[in-house]
């Protein structure tokens, strides 16, 4: 069965440094690849998505991620973070063959101020 | 709101009784999943239904759990006898075929 693989749970930084958070997975067929992003209280939502073409994808608030193919990986930027992104944030792949949309178990990222 | 819609936000029950959840999902929405979160983990997937056919159970899934969605648009996620480590957040999500998830709030089952 697929996997995601997420390092490092708990990320504490200071604002205006820069994320990266890392995401492997185990499937070797075609897949959709997700970050999203879980702000506390709130329901998961949508950071930014790759389905094909530029490997290099841009989300929501300054976020970008990087397919890289060879590597089975979908790591996750911001260059410079600020306080309102303290939050949760979860890979996940969604491979063509049975479409189980699986995630990772997540990075706890705490920005200080 | 016209995203997806879970009832109740919280359940807590007595171990041993069953309790049943809803989530309706976007309307045009063809397929509807099922996870379960612990604090500290991702979502765990459970099981998902295209249209009204339920495609794929996990193994976490035993057989006091069972899931319907009869007219292919609001589901229903049932537990029997209750036990303690079935506590979790229950979540929804929605998506039109492999486009991105919509998920719901959430039921927070307590089972003392």
């Amino acid at each position: 069965a697929q996997s995601v693989s997420q390092h490092n749970h708990h990320v504490i930084l200071s604002e205006a440094a820069s994320l990266e958070l890392g995401c492997n997975y185990s499937y070797g067929g075609t897949v959709n690849l997700f970050w999203y992003v879980q702000y506390p209280g709130q329901h998961l939502q949508l950071l930014l998505k790759y389905f094909s073409g530029d490997p290099l994808v841009k989300g929501i608030k300054g976020f970008e991620a990087e397919f890289i193919k060879s590597k089975f990986s979908f790591n996750l930027r911001k260059p410079s973070v600020q306080w309102s992104d303290t939050a949760e944030y979860f890979c996940a792949v969604d491979d063509y063959g049975n479409n189980r949309l699986a995630f990772g178990k997540g990075n706890q990222v705490v920005v200080i101020p | 709101d016209t995203g997806v819609s879970q009832d109740p936000r919280h359940k807590i029950t007595k171990r041993g009784q069953n309790v049943t959840f809803r989530c309706d999902p976007i309307s045009e929405h063809n397929r509807l999943y099922w996870y379960r979160q612990t604090l500290g983990q991702g979502p765990e997937f459970l099981t998902y239904f295209q249209n009204e056919a339920q495609l794929e159970k996990s193994r976490l899934l035993s057989d006091r759990f069972s899931a319907e969605r009869p007219k292919g648009s609001f589901s229903t996620l049932e537990i029997q006898r209750t036990e303690q480590g079935d506590s979790a957040m229950y979540l929804c999500a929605s998506r039109i075929s492999s486009a991105e998830a919509f998920f719901g709030q959430g039921t927070r089952l307590t089972v003392v």
